[in-house]
């Protein structure tokens, strides 16, 4: 099955600021995704990202808050934007099918 | 109405006993099934595929009732090192919709 690895594995930025979430399988995958997990809750979809187009994003959710990019089928990047400390989470990159999730990036915002 | 149902529980439940995890679904049309195991500040793993003639993997066994829209995940002989979080995924085309989890925690 896929590998998935993420950097950075955690950050604590300032509020205001932006982070680039990188996600890099070591196979072709189809599809891609990237969820937000909060302490003792469960997944939240956040986007699925289309390689070569425009990612779709789910209700609550918007391009210009976490823009995505999936250059290739390997490798994508979720960038948090203009960050608040209710953006604080783990941001998980997953690909499927089954789902199968990278180690997850824990942000803090103060 | 939810994609996916799954009781948050916590169980509590002390070595050796069996337990089991329900989950609904809603659309009759999903496609896929899956259990994940996810430990505390780790991410989900999958524990198992559903199909559904049902299967065991060891003291696991998982079961689909796709009249009722069910799955269902039987851990026997529970072990200390069962205890996390059990997550719940049904696949219905593209989308993937997962559970909120179930707690277990096994006591010596």
């Amino acid at each position: 099955s896929a590998v998935i690895s993420q950097k950075p594995s955690r950050d604590i930025c300032q509020r205001g600021t932006s982070l680039t979430i990188q996600c890099q399988v070591d196979s072709q995958v189809t599809m891609m995704f990237w969820y937000r997990q909060q302490p003792g809750q469960s997944l939240t979809l956040i986007a699925t990202a289309n390689q070569g187009s425009e990612a779709t994003y789910e209700s609550g959710f918007v391009i210009d808050k976490f823009p995505i990019s999936r250059p290739n089928l390997t490798f994508s990047t979720l960038t948090v934007s203009n960050m608040s400390p209710e953006d604080s989470s783990i941001y998980l990159c997953s690909v499927a099918p089954p789902p199968l999730f990278g180690p997850g990036t824990r942000l803090l915002v103060l | 109405r939810k994609e996916v149902e799954q009781d948050p529980g916590p169980f509590n439940v002390p070595e050796g006993a069996t337990v089991a995890f329900n989950c609904t679904y809603s659309n009759s049309a999903s496609q896929s099934f899956f259990w994940y195991r996810q430990d505390c500040r780790k991410e989900p793993k999958l524990l198992m595929s559903v199909y559904s003639s049902g299967n065991e993997d060891g003291r696991f066994t998982a079961q689909l009732n796709r009249a009722s829209q069910y799955i269902s995940l039987l851990i026997r002989d529970s072990k200390l090192s069962d205890s996390a979080t059990y997550l719940c995924v049904v696949r219905t085309g593209n989308q993937f919709y997962f559970g909120t989890g179930t707690s277990l925690t096994v006591i010596p």
